[in-house]
């Protein structure tokens, strides 16, 4: 079944540690996003891309750092995690179809907490 | 001014109402408009798409645009207590050769039994 996967669904860790946010599609989409999603307020969009080897870095900054060596994957790394990384982190994919290219589909995303 | 703006709610309506949901945005050039769901602890799920002027249904889903009034809105009917979520609409919008979609903050909608 085609779907979108993202690992780990909650995570909870220290200040200073690196993390890497998994995520992958069955769905042969060449546009992958992340976005950051606190309480009550939009998604804001932190990185993109169109393709094997493109990265765009999104509206929000963000410190956190894109790579996407195979289209089915693009993970996310913290180097070095901080309490303001705590959010919720969720990636999507879009197909580049005429007349859909604005649909983009969710991943369920993962609960980042950082003390 | 905020690019799309949506009431947060709380909405809260007893089962079997029509409910409606709506937002405004700021920019006329936008032709593409979604409509999300999301559950609790959960990804936004795509529920309408709609693309210039007009309505467009999806079984007790309706998606309207009014781009005179610069207006979007969802509109429930025979809600049911599945429904409840929090209900995030989103245009399309091409920002430096890049197709992007920009949220509005959701409004969390309670169908109680």
């Amino acid at each position: 079944e085609a779907d979108i996967y993202q690992t780990p669904r909650y995570l909870v860790i220290g200040t200073g540690k690196k993390i890497t946010l998994e995520c992958s599609q069955t769905m042969g989409h060449d546009k992958m996003y992340w976005y950051q999603q606190d309480p009550g307020m939009e998604l804001h969009l932190i990185h993109y891309s169109y393709g094997v080897n493109s990265t765009e870095k999104g509206d929000l900054s963000s410190e956190s750092t894109v790579s996407r060596i195979r289209t089915e994957h693009f993970p996310l790394t913290l180097e070095s995690a901080r309490p303001s990384h705590t959010s919720q982190y969720l990636c999507a994919s879009s197909p580049i179809v005429k007349g859909h290219k604005y649909e983009q589909f969710f991943g369920p995303g993962t609960r980042l907490t950082v003390l | 001014q905020k690019e799309v703006e949506q009431d947060p709610g709380p909405l809260s309506v007893p089962e079997g109402a029509i409910v409606s949901l709506n937002c405004t945005y700021s920019n006329s050039a936008f032709q593409y408009f979604m409509w999300y769901r999301q559950y609790s602890r959960k990804g936004p799920e795509l529920l309408m798409y709609t693309y210039s002027s007009g309505n467009k249904e999806d079984g007790r889903f309706t998606a309207q645009v009014d781009k005179s009034s610069k207006y979007i809105s969802l509109f429930i009917r025979d809600s049911q207590p599945s429904d409840s979520a929090t209900y995030l609409c989103a245009k399309g919008a091409t920002q430096g050769g890049s197709e992007k979609l920009v949220f509005g903050k959701g409004t969390k909608l309670t169908v109680n039994p």
